[in-house]
């Protein structure tokens, strides 16, 4: 299996900041990376596809980078909203594998 | 597009189960649709994928064998079962669209359900 390792797990940021999530994958993917964003007892929310694709609808300030083995999601200014745990999921070989996902939480 | 699930269930250890996930606002037949497994506090887990068109099914090794994914076209529904549950089967589940663009490569999940709560105890 392809495996995902998110960086940082934690992330502790103010409103306002920038902040960087990496994804690392342990063999490539090409493009075939998506982000989704968890909001604690909701379901996950699609953000990016092919790896720097905006999802329909997800705000212009989230954008996502990358090819490879190693990937970006930035969010360019944090808004009250975005404080969440966001997982990258590659989507080139069976099966299917997520990150172990990233907490974004307030400083 | 909507994607509702049944609710929670509440089983014992060897009991079966089957969960369902009602699409609405699209044509069900020719969408994929994926499972995904989240434990108590933990990431989430691909389980794997159905065509409902044709029943076509990918299934994550970790899962072949303990689960079975269907779908039912003529009532738009997609289902996840298992024969004999475990303790261990106790996590949220999620159904979501898993889509392909015209040139027939995959996107992201990107319509999801609600999530079915599972908690299998003696």
């Amino acid at each position: 299996d392809i495996q995902m390792t998110q960086s940082p797990s934690t992330l502790s940021a103010s409103l306002g900041d920038r902040v960087t999530i990496t994804c690392r994958a342990s063999q490539s993917v090409s493009t075939w990376l998506a982000w989704y964003q968890q909001k604690p007892g909701k379901a996950p929310k699609l953000l990016i596809y092919q790896a720097s694709s905006l999802e329909s609808g997800v705000p212009s300030y989230f954008s996502g980078s990358g090819s490879g083995t190693e990937f970006t999601l930035t969010i360019s200014s944090l808004q009250p909203d975005d404080f969440a745990t966001y997982y990258c999921q590659q989507y080139i070989t069976y099966p299917w594998t997520f990150g172990q996902g990233t907490k974004v939480e307030i400083k | 597009v909507q994607l509702v699930q049944s609710g929670a269930e509440v089983k014992k250890p060897g009991e079966s189960l089957k969960i369902s996930c009602k699409g609405s606002g699209y044509s069900f037949s020719n969408h994929w649709i994926g499972w995904v497994r989240q434990m108590p506090g933990k990431g989430l887990e691909w389980m794997g994928i159905v065509y409902p068109d044709d029943s076509e099914t990918k299934y994550n090794p970790t899962f072949q064998g303990q689960v079975t994914m269907s779908a039912d076209t003529s009532t738009n529904t997609a289902y996840l079962q298992w024969s004999s549950l475990k303790t261990s089967d106790t996590a949220m589940y999620y159904c979501a669209r898993q889509p392909v663009d015209d040139s027939g490569y995959w996107l992201g999940l990107d319509n999801w359900g609600q999530g079915t709560l599972v908690t299998v105890s003696s």
